[in-house]
């Protein structure tokens, strides 16, 4: 079974200070995706970042990137120039098509705080 | 910008009452999903509907939740006899196909006593 997680139930960074949150998985499987979710005190999901496990290029969204790592199972989340908007909670997810569906495994989540 | 709507955003119910928590997923989406987060933990998977059917549902998702699209752009979730347990937010989601971003409703927050 695909298991994702998150070690860092909590973290902090200083405002405009580059912090990194760390997620692995597991899995059998050769194609699949995987996303960073940010969850606001709104708790509304809003996507972040996806990366398809095909592509071996990172990728990257404005002071977003990742690293994805596949033989390892990592992908991490790079936040550059860190921003009080930015404090959340963080979800990594998986995504693989299975049985005629896709499904979706969160992780349990890393608390991010921006300090000013 | 498309988005996914849900209401009510905030239910209140006794234990043991039915509720139904609504969705509008995207137009011309095609996979639809309810998922259930516990305050302060994790989202969870409840069920996936595609083709107007159930393709995949979690251990939650048990005798007392049902799903329907009863008229093509709706997309409920029933609960018949709720639980304490049962208080949580409840998010529906959304998307076309792999290569589509998977949308988020703003999630009802329901709250049983």
């Amino acid at each position: 079974a695909q298991t994702v997680t998150q070690s860092q139930p909590e973290m902090s960074v200083q405002e405009a200070e580059t912090v990194t949150l760390s997620c692995t998985y597991d899995t059998s499987e050769n194609n699949y995706y995987l996303f960073w979710y940010k969850q606001p005190p709104s708790r509304q999901m809003i996507l972040v970042i996806r990366q398809e496990a095909y592509k071996q290029q990172n990728a990257t969204e404005n002071r977003f990137s990742v690293n994805f790592q596949k033989a390892a199972k990592s992908f991490s989340l790079k936040i550059s120039d860190s921003q009080l908007g930015d404090t959340a909670m963080y979800f990594c997810a998986f995504m693989k098509y299975t049985s005629g569906t896709y499904k979706y495994i969160f992780g349990t989540g890393t608390r991010l705080k921006v300090l000013a | 910008e498309p988005e996914v709507t849900q209401t009510p955003s905030h239910q209140v119910t006794q234990m043991g009452q039915e509720v139904i928590l609504r969705c509008v997923p995207i137009s011309n989406h095609l996979y639809f999903y309810w998922y259930r987060q516990i305050l302060g933990q994790k989202v969870e998977f409840l069920v996936s509907f595609y083709n107007n059917e159930i393709s995949e549902k979690s251990e939650i998702f048990d005798d007392q939740f049902s799903v329907e699209r009863p008229d093509g752009s709706n997309f409920t979730l029933k609960i018949r006899s709720t639980k304490l347990e049962d208080s949580a937010m409840y998010f529906c989601a959304s998307f076309r196909d792999y290569s589509s971003e998977q949308y988020f409703g703003p999630g009802t927050r329901l709250t049983v006593t």
